[in-house]
C-alpha cells in the first residue's frame, strides 16, 4: 500500500529565503507525482506535475525533483514571498490504482 | 474558463436527511473523482469514474453513492448522512487518469449534526 509522507508538517521562514519541502513515498511504481497548493478554505491548485520518467520540473520560482529509486521528491521555492504562504501537498499517482495518494501536507508561512 | 464546480459549498444538515453534492466540469474530461479531507487523515478517495456509466470504489466508499450519467457531471450522494461524514469534500477531474494534471473543485464543507 502506497504511503506518502511530508516533512516538516509546518515551516515558518522570513521573506526572501530559499526553501525546500520534502515528500517521500513507499512504492516506487508510480505514474507521476504532483505538487499542489491549498489556501485556507480553497481547493487544490496543481503547481507541478512530474511524470515517472522525468527527474524534475520547473515553473517560475518553483522547482520539483523526483527520485523514484529512493522514493523522494522535493519542492524548491526560490526567493519566498508572503503570498507563498499556504499548505503544500504532495500526491502520487500509483500504477494500477486510479487515484492519487496524498501526503498530509506542509503548512508554509512566509513572514514579511 | 476551465473549472470544476461543486455545490453546495457549505452545508449543515441533520443525521439521516439525504443530500447530494453536485460536481460539474467544463473541460470534457473522462476521469472524475471524489475525495474527502479530514484533519490528521489527509485526502482520501471516495469514488471515481473513468467515463460515463463507469464508476468504482475508492478507499472510503461506505455511506456514499455516485452516478455518472453525463460526462460533465458526477454527483456524490449521501443517502443517510451520519456525523462521521462531516468533512471537506473535493471533486476532481482530468482528461484520462494517468499522466495528466488533475483539476480540483473548491471544496464543499459538510457538517452533519
Amino acid at each position: 500500500k502506497q504511503e506518502v509522507t511530508q516533512i516538516p508538517a509546518a515551516l515558518s521562514v522570513p521573506e526572501g529565503e530559499n526553501l525546500v519541502l520534502n515528500c517521500s513515498f513507499t512504492d516506487s511504481a508510480i505514474y507521476n507525482l504532483q505538487w499542489f497548493r491549498q489556501d485556507p478554505g480553497k481547493g487544490l491548485t496543481s503547481l507541478l506535475l512530474i511524470q515517472s520518467s522525468q527527474r524534475e520540473q520547473t515553473s517560475g520560482r518553483l522547482n520539483a525533483s523526483l527520485d523514484k529509486s529512493s522514493g523522494r521528491s522535493t519542492l524548491y521555492i526560490a526567493a519566498s514571498q508572503p503570498g507563498d504562504s499556504a499548505t503544500y501537498l504532495c500526491a502520487v499517482g500509483t500504477e494500477g490504482a486510479q487515484k492519487l495518494v496524498f501526503g498530509q501536507g506542509t503548512r508554509l508561512t512566509i513572514n514579511p | 474558463e476551465a473549472q470544476v464546480t461543486q455545490n453546495p459549498r457549505y452545508l449543515i444538515t441533520v443525521t439521516g436527511k439525504k443530500l447530494t453534492v453536485t460536481c460539474s466540469q467544463n473541460m470534457n474530461h473522462e476521469y472524475m473523482s471524489w475525495y474527502r479531507q479530514d484533519p490528521g487523515l489527509g485526502l482520501r478517495q471516495i469514488y471515481y469514474s473513468m467515463n460515463v456509466e463507469v464508476t468504482d470504489k475508492g478507499d472510503v466508499p461506505e455511506g456514499y453513492k455516485v452516478s455518472r450519467k453525463e460526462k460533465r457531471n458526477f454527483p456524490l450522494i449521501l443517502e443517510s448522512p451520519s456525523p462521521n461524514q462531516t468533512s471537506l469534500y473535493f471533486c476532481a477531474s482530468s482528461p484520462v487518469y494517468s499522466g495528466n494534471t488533475i483539476y480540483f473543485g473548491e471544496g464543499s464543507w459538510l457538517t452533519v449534526v
